[in-house]
């Protein structure tokens, strides 16, 4: 069975720059796992963020971008804000069926 | 503008049924896939299923294959996910989800709650 993993949580100061990363137990993940990332903000539901490793949506803001970095999907999140402090999941496409990843709990501090 | 917005949640016995719908609005519902997304309380993300624009193609998480089963009236622009022999471990938020024409996820109802309890 395929487990997508993540980071459990990171912190990062205001200003910073962060990377999150998600892996895939059966392999390297690349531009045909499709990697989504998604925000989700307590008791709301989850916003969409990127698509197929690096497309942003119309209202991502800029400093969110998507890459393939060393085998594993990549969502760096440059001059952090304090908004920014919130839940982040990676969706995988794995045998044609998606995958969510376990989640990073992302703390501006 | 996108909306989507889940009904028919609640509260149900364990091995009993339910029928979630989704109402799509402000697209042509017709063109996308669609999808089932939950949360359980306090976990993180599962995806659930998925369905073709025409029906042609359906694809579930192992753990609902031969409960769950998903379906769309494109004629109503409306998404079905009918839940039968739920278990306590079904209970969670349950999102109807846009499928983007590159592979993916875009648009998200508000969700609907499914509680699964004696």
């Amino acid at each position: 069975q395929t487990v997508v993993t993540q980071e459990p949580s990171l912190t990062v100061s205001p200003g910073g720059t962060v990377s999150l990363t998600c892996a895939c137990t059966t392999g390297p993940v690349t531009s045909g796992s499709y990697p989504n990332w998604f925000q989700q903000e307590p008791g709301q539901a989850p916003r969409s963020l990127i698509y197929s490793t690096n497309n942003k949506h119309s209202w991502t803001p800029a400093r969110f971008s998507g890459s393939l970095l060393g085998g594993k999907a990549a969502l760096t999140l440059s001059a952090v804000q304090p908004e920014d402090e919130a839940d982040y999941y990676c969706l995988l496409s794995c045998d044609g069926a998606w995958v969510f990843g376990g989640g990073t709990k992302l703390t501006v501090l | 503008e996108v909306q989507l917005v889940e009904s028919g949640g609640g509260l149900v016995q364990p091995g009993g049924s339910l029928r979630l719908s989704c109402e799509a609005s402000g697209f042509t519902f017709s063109s996308y896939w669609m999808n089932w997304v939950r949360q359980a309380p306090g976990k993180g993300l599962e995806w659930v299923a998925n369905i073709k624009e025409d029906e042609s193609e359906k694809g579930y998480v192992d753990s609902v294959k031969g409960r769950f089963t998903t379906s769309r009236d494109n004629a109503k622009n409306s998404l079905y996910l009918q839940m039968n022999s739920l278990r306590a471990e079904d209970t969670a938020v349950y999102y109807c989800v846009r499928g983007t024409p590159s592979p993916g996820l875009d648009y998200w109802g508000q969700g609907i709650l499914v509680t699964v309890s004696s």
